[in-house]
């Protein structure tokens, strides 16, 4: 348990749904996180926000959209997506924006398959 | 750029057995992270570090700042330590995290 819940676990989607990833962090962070992890590649930062304002958007295509109503949370929104972008989403957060003194702590992850 | 790279990227071994895991880097870093990520997918931080050398329980963990290149040392490792672990840096006034490919470690009873 790192105090970084994501929601769903695992998600199959057609190529014309739309759908939504979840993540809530009870550590009373400023920073959040969504990141990619395709197979046999690095982590991909996506989006970070900060005190809930976007401050990077790391030339990720317009059919994920990302929304933090507070702090506390981060949504992924999803909508004609393809095959390719099936992958593990994880969240992540941090105390703030410096990963010089602070530790990052991840969620579990959304596993997302797109059919 | 930051380019990180780590090694092996696969290591099979014996339970019982002495594992190093090593990361290198092209650029001057403010701290280097080590984790471990779960088959099903979770991530946990194991160590945060800028210069030295950490120890937690059978883990080690090492940095030279000089030779920008770091080593996830595991002693007498157990199968349950069959996980990928990850080398991230932090660099660019340390708001940035590049992450390594991984390295992906089973230890057979």
């Amino acid at each position: 348990e790192t105090g970084v819940t994501q929601t769903p676990r695992h998600l199959v989607m057609g190529m014309t749904n739309k759908k939504s990833l979840k993540c809530e962090q009870h550590l009373g962070h400023n920073a959040m996180y969504w990141y990619k992890q395709s197979a046999k590649k690095p982590l991909e930062l996506m989006f970070v926000y900060s005190l809930e304002e976007r401050v990077e958007n790391n030339s990720v295509p317009s059919r994920f959209s990302p929304e933090c109503p507070n702090s506390s949370h981060l949504f992924l929104h999803l909508h004609t997506l393809q095959p390719e972008d099936s992958a593990l989403y994880l969240c992540a957060s941090s105390q703030d924006l410096s990963f010089s003194g602070n530790t990052i702590y991840f969620g579990e992850g959304s596993w997302l398959t797109v059919v | 750029k930051n380019e990180v790279e780590q090694s092996p990227q696969n290591l099979t071994a014996q339970e019982g057995e002495f594992i190093t895991i090593n990361c290198s880097y092209s650029v001057g870093i403010s701290a280097l992270h080590w984790l471990q990520q779960h088959p099903g997918g979770g991530i946990v931080s194991l160590f945060m570090l800028s210069s030295g050398k950490k120890k937690h329980g059978r883990l080690i963990a090492t940095i030279n700042i000089q030779e920008k290149h770091s080593s996830l040392h595991i002693t007498a490792s157990h199968p349950r330590d069959s996980a990928v672990y990850i080398c991230a840096v932090a660099w660019g006034g340390a708001q940035k995290l590049v992450f390594g490919q991984g390295t992906r470690l089973t230890i057979n009873p």
